[in-house]
């Protein structure tokens, strides 16, 4: 089975510009979640989606959002970019079954300039 | 609110010695409980889970953590240290409602030739 695939692995942009970020889950997975990661935060629950339905939200500004497709792929759109948007962003797909695991991709790596 | 804590921000250990890595938490109702691994530049390894049952896990790359639940811990372990095993280890705890993962801030192993 293929893994998390998250896309693009690296990006720079500036501030103000808008992102999007992609993250195509284990086929079957129906669940994906994403999460922040800074050195100052460490990793922070950003949302999550199910049968392309926002679950749960975590306590980010609206800026942040996301959505997810009829065949699970997710992406997240982080709109006027601040330098401290400057992250690695994890997607993490999950099986619904008795596993309650998440797998996750290896991450984009975004540097705001 | 559910809350994940490592004391630890880096362990060293000598190769060949056992190591151990802490984690306490805090969570309404039953937790579960996971231990990832992240080498550089990399997403999250997952490496063993509890959800129910034996308090003690075997996960994987050797790796076992001890559930205790009147300590509210659970310390991840390996017997013999590798190398290979130095990089950061996260330990979490998902929700009562099963959906979000609240991550600890993190433990850099070091384990020294």
């Amino acid at each position: 089975k293929a893994g998390v695939t998250q896309t693009p692995r690296y990006l720079i942009k500036t501030r103000g510009q808008q992102v999007t970020l992609s993250c195509s889950p284990i086929s079957g997975h129906r669940s994906v979640s994403w999460y922040q990661q800074t050195p100052g935060q460490g990793l922070q629950f950003l949302f999550e989606y199910f049968s392309e339905t926002q679950r749960n939200k975590g306590n980010f500004p609206g800026r942040f959002s996301g959505r997810q497709f009829s065949n699970s792929r997710s992406e997240m759109n982080v709109s006027t970019l601040e330098l401290g948007d400057s992250a690695l962003y994890l997607c993490a797909s999950r099986d619904r079954g008795h596993n309650y695991g998440y797998t996750f991709g290896s991450g984009t790596r975004l540097t705001v300039v | 609110a559910q809350s994940v804590a490592q004391p630890e921000d880096q362990v060293n250990v000598a190769e060949g010695n056992p190591l151990t890595v802490k984690c306490t938490y805090s969570v309404s109702g039953n937790p579960y409980l996971f231990w990832y691994v992240q080498y550089p530049n990399r997403g999250l390894q997952f490496l063993l889970k509890y959800i129910t049952g034996d308090n003690l896990v075997k996960g994987s790359y050797g790796f076992e953590a001890e559930f205790n639940k009147s300590q509210t811990s659970f310390h991840l372990k390996k017997p013999s240290a590798l190398v290979s095993d130095s990089a950061l280890y996260f330990c979490a705890v998902q929700d009562t409602g099963r959906r979000a993962l609240t991550f600890g801030s993190g433990t850099r192993l070091q384990v020294q030739p």
